[in-house]
């Protein structure tokens, strides 16, 4: 069974800091891996993803992520926070066996400080 | 052009009630899904549907009842609405979803549920 485990369910940072927003996985095989942010009130939108080919995956408004095998670990990073970048993100893996059902992890809060 | 949208984006009812969110989809996807967000921001699937047909349907009462009229539509129904239905509820689809464990789900605003 895949599952996915975010390690924080709160970050802060202040503007202009790099971010890390941590996401483990378990998976029976090579997975596929997604970074989804859903800014107050609105929808889920696709940050970036994994898919077994480059392990440093670029995704929109500055992130990456770097999915490592070895670690079972797909952490979301980006270099210098911005204010808009206050949301909550979810780690998602897809379950290939089970028509590519989404386990998504249970979310981190991102708050940018001023 | 929106590419999934959802109706209403806001729905408050008395506990009992029937009522239903409708969901449709314009990017010629194959497979939708509805998933439920509660209040602590989990998400979980509740159905997914591939060319109309049900093709995932997790542990959910069945108060609930999903109709896909069309690939390009999904509807959730609900039955004799209880408290604990109050959640936001979301529309995705995707391309190829069952086949493709590689495509992204596409989601709608959601639906803000809130049950009286």
């Amino acid at each position: 069974a895949q599952s996915v485990t975010q390690l924080d369910s709160h970050v802060s940072v202040s503007e202009g800091t790099p971010v890390l927003l941590r996401c483990n996985y378990s998976s029976s095989y090579s997975p596929s891996l997604f970074w989804y942010v859903q800014h107050p009130n609105k929808g889920l939108q696709l940050l970036l993803k994994y898919t077994s080919a480059a392990t440093l995956v670029k995704g929109i408004n500055g992130f990456e992520a770097e999915f490592k095998k070895s670690e079972t670990s797909f952490h979301l990073t980006k270099p210098s926070a911005h204010m808009s970048d206050a949301a909550e993100y979810f780690c998602v893996v897809s379950d290939q066996d089970n028509f590519n059902k989404f386990y998504f992890g249970s979310g981190t809060k991102l708050n940018v400080k001023p | 052009d929106t590419a999934v949208s959802q109706t209403p984006k806001y729905l408050v009812t008395q506990m009992g009630n029937d009522k239903s969110i409708k969901c449709e989809q314009n990017l010629g996807h194959d497979t939708m899904y509805w998933y439920k967000q509660d209040s602590k921001k989990f998400l979980k699937i509740m159905f997914s549907y591939n060319n109309k047909e049900l093709i995932i349907n997790e542990t959910v009462p069945n108060r609930f009842s999903p109709k896909s009229p069309d690939k390009a539509h999904l509807n959730l129904h609900i039955n004799s609405l209880e408290l604990g239905d109050s959640a936001v509820y979301f529309c995705a689809s995707s391309e190829e979803g069952w086949r493709r464990s590689y495509n992204e789900q596409f989601f709608g605003p959601g639906t803000r549920l809130t049950v009286l």
